[in-house]
């Protein structure tokens, strides 16, 4: 009940392509939904989070879509730089207060 | 304005023993959440703690204890080590309010290796 899956488990993609990842959860309890980037040696860092009330959020170059009947959210990274090569997580947070991850995604962008 | 701060950077131990870690919240944050993600994994929350008690915790021993002090930094204390505790132990802060799930910012994080 309380798992986050989520997939591919590393990821390639060429400079100026779009970028994919996608997440399944069961817990319906979850309301909150953040996508975390994380780069080696950092703690993660927040880069777009969405509520069950939308079905897409879109920030700059980077958009969730949200699925609430299936139980799916995914990250579309639009235009991927190799800047943006780095572990991406999604995870979904309750009224308990904490955070449930999902096992990570290595994103690398090809030059 | 700072962000969340965490100490030590890196920290060696051996089985058996104890270790303290630190954290200092993001300024005006009153919420403290930690978290331990062992390598390629993504992180596990071990307990948070508001108004320096601890709201509510994960599936971790009681060899896991934390403290949260009145400037709302905190302290994770974790006893009798083994070598399956070598980790990232991630500190996160946020602002409570009331009926709404906050986002959680990070610090970078100790790296504690169990020898």
């Amino acid at each position: 009940q309380q798992q986050v899956k989520q997939s591919p488990q590393s990821l390639i993609v060429q400079k100026g392509g779009i970028s994919i990842i996608n997440c399944a959860y069961e817990n319906t309890a979850f309301d909150y939904f953040p996508w975390y980037q994380q780069f080696p040696g950092k703690g993660p860092a927040l880069l777009i989070a969405i509520r069950p009330d939308v079905s897409e959020k879109k920030e700059g170059r980077f958009t969730i879509s949200f699925n609430k009947s299936a139980k799916q959210f995914s990250l579309h990274i639009m235009d991927s730089q190799p800047g943006d090569s780095a572990t991406y997580f999604c995870a979904g947070g309750d009224s308990n207060y904490q955070l449930i991850w999902g096992a990570g995604t290595k994103l690398i962008i090809k030059p | 304005d700072a962000g969340v701060t965490q100490s030590p950077t890196h920290l060696i131990k051996t089985r058996g023993q104890q270790v303290t870690l630190r954290c200092s919240p993001k300024s005006g944050h009153d919420t403290v959440s930690w978290y331990q993600q062992a390598l390629g994994q993504g992180p596990q929350f071990i307990f948070q703690y508001y108004e320096e008690e601890e709201r509510q915790r994960g599936n971790f021993p009681d060899r896991f204890s934390g403290h949260q002090f009145p400037n709302y930094s905190s302290e994770l204390n974790v006893n009798a080590l083994l070598l399956g505790d070598s980790a990232l132990y991630l500190c996160a802060s946020s602002l409570d309010l009331a009926a709404s799930y906050n986002e959680q910012f990070f610090g970078p994080g100790t790296r504690l290796t169990v020898l």
